[in-house]
């Protein structure tokens, strides 16, 4: 089973600033499948990010994807109240789909 | 416009059978793969298992494996997630989405939830 670890853990940024989020496979992906999704509390998850840097419809463009191989990363530039929740990567490149265990993005 | 509709909220009893369901409105439900994601109390979100509406065929992430089921009824376009004999430790919100089998979309559109509460 493909893992993926997520960093940091949690991260404290401020409204404007830009953050950046990490996550790695204990082994190689295909960029074709790995996704980014924001959770807020009591919702659903929302695609943010596909194909590690396709940007899902309707989402603006301060959200960036990039990475290869193992190592994956989602930008936020100029973070908004509204980003504040919890960020999962996804690979799906397998025919058994994981998530990462999430980084809280907080104020 | 695309929705899943999940069925609702359940209380059941340890040993107890349940099955719940997703609806898929406004697209093909047999271009898709549905998806059941779990999140227990409190914790991240555990991809368990997906079909494809279109013949049934199913992958199992291991460790769900024979402990639930998942099927379809594409004439209705509706997928299902049913356990035989639940566990408190089955307790948790339940998510179905969908992924179009045709590219490299990841989850585009997501159930409201199913939140199943199991008392032992």
């Amino acid at each position: 089973e493909i893992v993926l670890t997520q960093s940091p853990v949690t991260l404290s940024s401020s409204p404007g600033e830009r953050a950046t989020l990490s996550c790695r496979s204990n082994q190689s992906l295909l960029s074709t499948y790995l996704a980014w999704y924001q959770q807020k509390p009591g919702q659903a998850p929302r695609l943010l990010i596909y194909g590690t840097s396709n940007r899902a419809t309707g989402i603006p463009d301060r959200f960036s994807g990039s990475g290869s191989g193992t190592d994956f990363t989602l930008t936020i530039s100029r973070l908004e109240p509204g980003d504040f929740a919890v960020y999962y990567c996804q690979q799906y490149g397998s025919s058994v789909y994981t998530f990462g265990p999430g980084t809280k993005l907080e104020i | 416009e695309v929705q899943l509709v999940q069925s609702g909220a359940e209380v059941k009893k340890a040993g107890e059978s349940l099955r719940i369901s997703c609806r898929v409105s406004g697209s093909n439900v047999t271009s898709y793969w549905i998806n059941w994601v779990r999140q227990l109390p409190g914790k991240g979100l555990e991809w368990m298992a997906r079909i494809d509406p279109s013949d049934s065929y199913t992958n199992y992430r291991p460790s769900f494996k024979g402990h639930v089921t998942i099927s379809a009824d594409k004439s209705i376009d509706t997928a299902y997630l049913q356990w035989s004999s639940l566990e408190a430790s089955d307790s948790g919100i339940y998510y179905c989405a969908r992924r179009y089998m045709g590219g490299a979309n990841g989850l585009d559109f997501w159930g409201q939830g199913t939140l199943v509460t199991v008392s032992s």
